[in-house]
């Protein structure tokens, strides 16, 4: 049983680019959020999705967009980026929207020049 | 305002030696609490979930303590081993906020040998 996947496992980009992350949920999870997490920081938290729509919105602008896919998989994408963007961002899945045991996958790690 | 704060920041231990890390919150209605271990560059992975009437959750040599009146949370690491080092994040939901968390800052365990 596959746990949660991200891909890719690193990205460097430059500013003002755009970037998209992936992340497929663990069997049987629908619902994904996405954390964004800075070098020594705690994880903050972006976004989730649940029947493929936005539910919840952490206080990111609006470069910071998502989409799930019918099979629960979803994206994370970043437009014009900023060199404050460089972080980890982590995708964690659960059952459904109300259960909030998270399981997270290793992450990606995005660096902005 | 909800929030989880963690104490202390950082930690140097010898191997073989026990530690406690701190967590105090101030997130209503409280729904549960989690302590993650997280490895540099990875993901978080769940150690212990406590609900509110529980007050004492163990998981091999680490053991979780909650104190739903206080609001306070320790993370108890026994016979300290190099592969303990890791980042310790303690993360509280609430009732009312549809599967969303809130991270602390995270404790940064460094074990010497």
């Amino acid at each position: 049983d596959a746990g949660v996947t991200q891909s890719p496992t690193h990205l460097i980009k430059t500013r003002g680019q755009q970037v998209t992350l992936r992340c497929s949920p663990k069997s049987g999870h629908d619902t994904v959020s996405w954390y964004q997490q800075a070098l020594g920081q705690g994880p903050q938290f972006i976004f989730q999705y649940y029947e493929e729509e936005e539910r919840q919105r952490g206080n990111f602008p609006d470069r910071f967009s998502g989409h799930q896919f019918p099979n629960y998989s979803s994206e994370l994408n970043v437009n014009a980026l900023l060199l404050g963007d460089s972080a980890l961002y982590l995708c964690a899945s659960s059952l459904d929207q109300e259960d909030n045991e998270q399981f997270f996958g290793p992450g990606t790690r995005l660096t902005v020049l | 305002k909800n929030q989880v704060e963690q104490s202390p920041q950082s930690l140097i231990i010898l191997e073989g030696k026990n530690c406690t890390l701190q967590c105090n919150y101030t997130v209503s209605p409280f729904s549960n609490l989690r302590w993650y271990k997280q490895d540099t560059g990875r993901g978080p992975v769940s150690l212990t979930i406590m609900t509110f009437s529980e007050n004492t959750k163990s998981n091999g040599r680490y053991t979780a303590t909650l104190d739903a009146d206080t609001k306070q949370s320790s993370l108890h690491i026994t016979a300290s081993q190099l592969s303990d080092s890791a980042s310790y994040i303690c993360v509280v939901s609430a009732n009312n906020q549809g599967g969303k968390l809130i991270f602390g800052q995270g404790t940064e365990l460094s074990v010497k040998p």
